[in-house]
C-alpha cells in the first residue's frame, strides 16, 4: 500500500530558530501535499496544499512567510517554521495524493514540535 | 464549504459493549468518507473508508455506511475492547482535489 514517512517524528527547538519537516511518499509520486496541524484535543486543519513544482496555497489565517511549503519533487514536500514560538507547538501532519482523481490522500505519521 | 460533525465526546463504555459514534457531513459534489483513528501521542490510522453511496467501510469489527440521502456515515462497533480506546476522527476527502475536512474528534474509554 501507500506509504507516507514524516520526519522528524519529534523535535524540540529553542525559541526564535527555524525547524524543517520533510514530507515523503515512499511508494508513488505525490502530485500534491497537504500539511495539517492539530493543537492538543483538537481536530486536525489543513494549513496548506503544496503541488509539485508550484507554490503552495495557504488556508486562510495561516502565515506563509512564518511556515514555508516547499514542495520540490514527486516525492519529498518540507514545512519549515521559521522563527518559531513556543505557540508554534503543535501536532504537525502532511498527506500525499497520487495524480490520478478519486485517489485517497495518506498520511504520514506526525511530528511533534515543541518550542522551548 | 465542506464540514463534518461528529458526535460529541468523551464516550465511556464498558468492554463487550456496543459502540456507536455519530457522523453527518456537509459537501459539495460526492467525498469520499473516512474513520482514522489515533491513539495517544501518535498519527492517524485509516480505520475503515467508503467511496460513494451505500458503500459500506469495515475493519477489525468496526463497520460505517456512507448514506447519502441522511450525509451520514456512523461508526459502530458490536462488541468494543479496552484496546479501542483512542480517539476516533471522521473526515470527508473531495474526490477532486484531495484535502481532508475532519470532524472534531470523539474520544472512546473502554473501562474493563
Amino acid at each position: 500500500g501507500a506509504v507516507v514517512s514524516q520526519h522528524p517524528s519529534w523535535v524540540i527547538c529553542k525559541s526564535g530558530t527555524s525547524v524543517k519537516i520533510e514530507c515523503r511518499s515512499l511508494d508513488f509520486q505525490a502530485t500534491t501535499m497537504f500539511w495539517y496541524r492539530q493543537f492538543p484535543k483538537q481536530s486536525l486543519m489543513l494549513m496548506a496544499t503544496s503541488n509539485e513544482g508550484s507554490k503552495a496555497t495557504y488556508e486562510q489565517g495561516v502565515e506563509k512567510d512564518k511556515f514555508l511549503i516547499n514542495h520540490a519533487s514527486l516525492t519529498l514536500s518540507t514545512l519549515t517554521v521559521t522563527s518559531a514560538h513556543p505557540e508554534d507547538s503543535s501536532f504537525y501532519i502532511c498527506s500525499a495524493r497520487g495524480d490520478k482523481l478519486d485517489t485517497e490522500a495518506f498520511f504520514g505519521q506526525g511530528t511533534r514540535l515543541t518550542v522551548v | 464549504g465542506d464540514s463534518v460533525t461528529q458526535m460529541e465526546g468523551p464516550v465511556t463504555l464498558s468492554e463487550e459493549a456496543f459502540l456507536t459514534i455519530n457522523c453527518t457531513y456537509t459537501a459539495t459534489g460526492y467525498p469520499s468518507l473516512f474513520w482514522y483513528v489515533q491513539y495517544p501521542g501518535e498519527g492517524l490510522q485509516l480505520l475503515l473508508k467508503a467511496t460513494k453511496a451505500d458503500d459500506k467501510g469495515s475493519n477489525k469489527g468496526f463497520e460505517a455506511t456512507y448514506r447519502k440521502e441522511t450525509t451520514s456515515f456512523h461508526l459502530e462497533k458490536g462488541s468494543v475492547q479496552v484496546s479501542d480506546s483512542a480517539v476516533y476522527f471522521c473526515a470527508l476527502s473531495d474526490q477532486r482535489w484531495g484535502k481532508s475536512t475532519f470532524g472534531d474528534g470523539t474520544t472512546l474509554t473502554v473501562k474493563p
